[in-house]
C-alpha cells in the first residue's frame, strides 16, 4: 500500500512544507523509466485536484511552488513557500497497477 | 478543455440499484480508460473499478469490496462511461468520481453523491 507521513503538519506562511509517501512496491516502470505516482490537493467540499503526475511532472496551471520528487518506492511533495490557499489535505496515489491505492492523506494547516 | 461530468447519484435503499454516468468531453474518449474512485464522508479515497478502451478489449476490474455487485460499461458514441451499482449497502455511501487515463491521469470529475439508507 501507500503510507504518507506525517498525518498532519502546521507550517508558517511562506515556509516550506514537505510530505512523504512510501510505496510497498516499486512504482518505476522499466520500459519507459516513469514512476506511476500522483499527488492531489483536496479542499473541503471539492474533488481532488491533480497537482503532479509521473512523480514530478506538474499539471498545467499548478503553481511552481509545488514540486514532486522521488523514485521507485519513496516520494516527496514539497510546497516551497506555503500560501494561505494551500491549506488542504494532500494525497499520494499509485497508478502503476490496479487496484489503485492512495495514501491516507496529510492535512496541511497554517501555523 | 478536458471535462468529466458525473450524474445519477441519489438516495437509495439498501439492496437497491443505481447507475452512474460519466460524460466526457475535450479529449479522445475512445482512447482512454475510465476509472471510478469513491470517498465516503470524512474518509480517504478508494478505487472502485475501471474499464479500459476498445483497443484493450474493454477489459474491466473491480475492488474486492464491490466485485460481483458493480459493473462498468461505456458508450463510445456518447463519450460516456457508466457504473451500474447493484445490491447497494450502507458502506457504499460516498461521493463517486470518474477519472480518465490515457497513459497518465488526465482528469477527474466533480463527483456525484450516493447515499444508501433506509
Amino acid at each position: 500500500g501507500m503510507t504518507q507521513s506525517p498525518d498532519s503538519l502546521a507550517v508558517s506562511l511562506g515556509e516550506r512544507a514537505t510530505i512523504n509517501c512510501k510505496s510497498s512496491q516499486s512504482l518505476l516502470f522499466d520500459s519507459n523509466n516513469k514512476n506511476y505516482l500522483a499527488w492531489y490537493q483536496q479542499k473541503p467540499g471539492q474533488p481532488p485536484k491533480l497537482l503532479i503526475h509521473w512523480a514530478s511532472i506538474r499539471k498545467s496551471g499548478v503553481p511552481d511552488r509545488f514540486s514532486g520528487s522521488g523514485s521507485e518506492t519513496d516520494f516527496t511533495l514539497t510546497i516551497s513557500s506555503l500560501q494561505a490557499e494551500d491549506v488542504a489535505v494532500y494525497y499520494c496515489q499509485q497508478y502503476y497497477r490496479t487496484p489503485w491505492t492512495f495514501g491516507q492523506g496529510t492535512k496541511v494547516e497554517m501555523k | 478543455e478536458v471535462q468529466l461530468v458525473e450524474s445519477g447519484g441519489g438516495l437509495v435503499r439498501p439492496g437497491g440499484s443505481l447507475k452512474l454516468s460519466c460524460a466526457a468531453s475535450g479529449f479522445t474518449f475512445s482512447g482512454s480508460a475510465i476509472h471510478w474512485v469513491r470517498q465516503a464522508p470524512g474518509k480517504g479515497l478508494e478505487w472502485v473499478g475501471h474499464i479500459r478502451s476498445r483497443a484493450n478489449n474493454y477489459a474491466s476490474g473491480y475492488a474486492a469490496s464491490v466485485r460481483g455487485r458493480f459493473i462498468s460499461s461505456r458508450d463510445e458514441a456518447k463519450s460516456t462511461a457508466y457504473l451500474q451499482m447493484n445490491n447497494l449497502k450502507s458502506e457504499d455511501t460516498a461521493v463517486y468520481y470518474c477519472v480518465s487515463v490515457d497513459a497518465t491521469i488526465d482528469a477527474w470529475g466533480q463527483g456525484t453523491l450516493v447515499t444508501v439508507s433506509s
